[in-house]
């Protein structure tokens, strides 16, 4: 069946520390993937997305994904986190051959002063 | 500027009474989704639209219905029949597949 897995439900990270949040997907080909950022009560922003070509993307807000085929991985990274940063993170991907995204269960982080 | 609307922010509802939830955009995206989010379980999807007088069931549509007379507009309703419907809900648009979709800022429905 197809799934995307965010293993960690809750991450704390020091303000200035690096960040990297998990996702796995399990499609029978490579989907579109995709990361969105939702503060409390609000709706979800597109962070980044990936379709193909260079595998490292760069999105706003200084965060950046690395896809890994082999993986079937779609880490989220930041060098330095800062405290505006505190939110829930989904991971999502949509089949190449419809347009039904499918999301992850979120990983909230909280940042640390 | 353009984007979608999601409005009340916040509804309470008498058991036993349906309520619709608005959900307008400016996009003119041709696609809309509904979904609902619980604590710890992502968001899931309750009905999309592709196309104007046209929608489909997603995995929880059970107790909801949904109309798309216009291509801005796509109301969701919680029947009486949906036997948890305090949630928050979750209107989003697209374009097509490779530009992912926007999301309305939520509605917080409660029963009472």
């Amino acid at each position: 069946a197809q799934s995307v897995t965010q293993p960690d439900i809750h991450i704390t990270v020091s303000e200035g520390a690096s960040l990297e949040l998990r996702c796995n997907y399990s499609y029978g080909a490579t989907p579109y993937l995709f990361w969105y950022v939702q503060s409390p009560g609000q709706g979800l922003q597109l962070l980044l997305k990936y379709f193909s070509g260079d595998t490292l993307v760069q999105g706003i807000k200084g965060f950046e994904a690395e896809f890994k085929r082999s993986q079937s991985s779609f880490n989220l990274r930041k060098p330095s986190v800062h405290w505006s940063d505190a939110a829930e993170y989904f991971c999502a991907v949509v089949h190449r051959d419809n347009n039904d995204m499918r999301f992850g269960a979120g990983t909230r982080l909280t940042v640390k002063p | 500027d353009g984007g979608i609307t999601q409005s009340p922010k916040y509804l309470f509802r008498k058991e036993g009474q349906n309520v619709t939830l608005s959900c307008e955009q400016n996009l003119n995206h041709d696609a809309m989704y509904w979904y609902r989010q619980d604590p710890g379980q992502g968001l899931r999807l309750i009905y999309y639209s592709q196309i104007v007088n046209d929608f489909q069931k997603g995995d929880i549509a059970e107790g909801y219905s949904v109309s798309r007379e216009k291509k801005e507009s796509f109301p969701l309703t919680v029947t009486s029949a949906q036997k948890n419907p305090t949630a928050f809900y979750l209107c989003a648009s697209s374009m097509g597949q490779n530009y992912g979709y926007t999301f309305g800022s939520g509605t917080r429905l409660t029963v009472v």
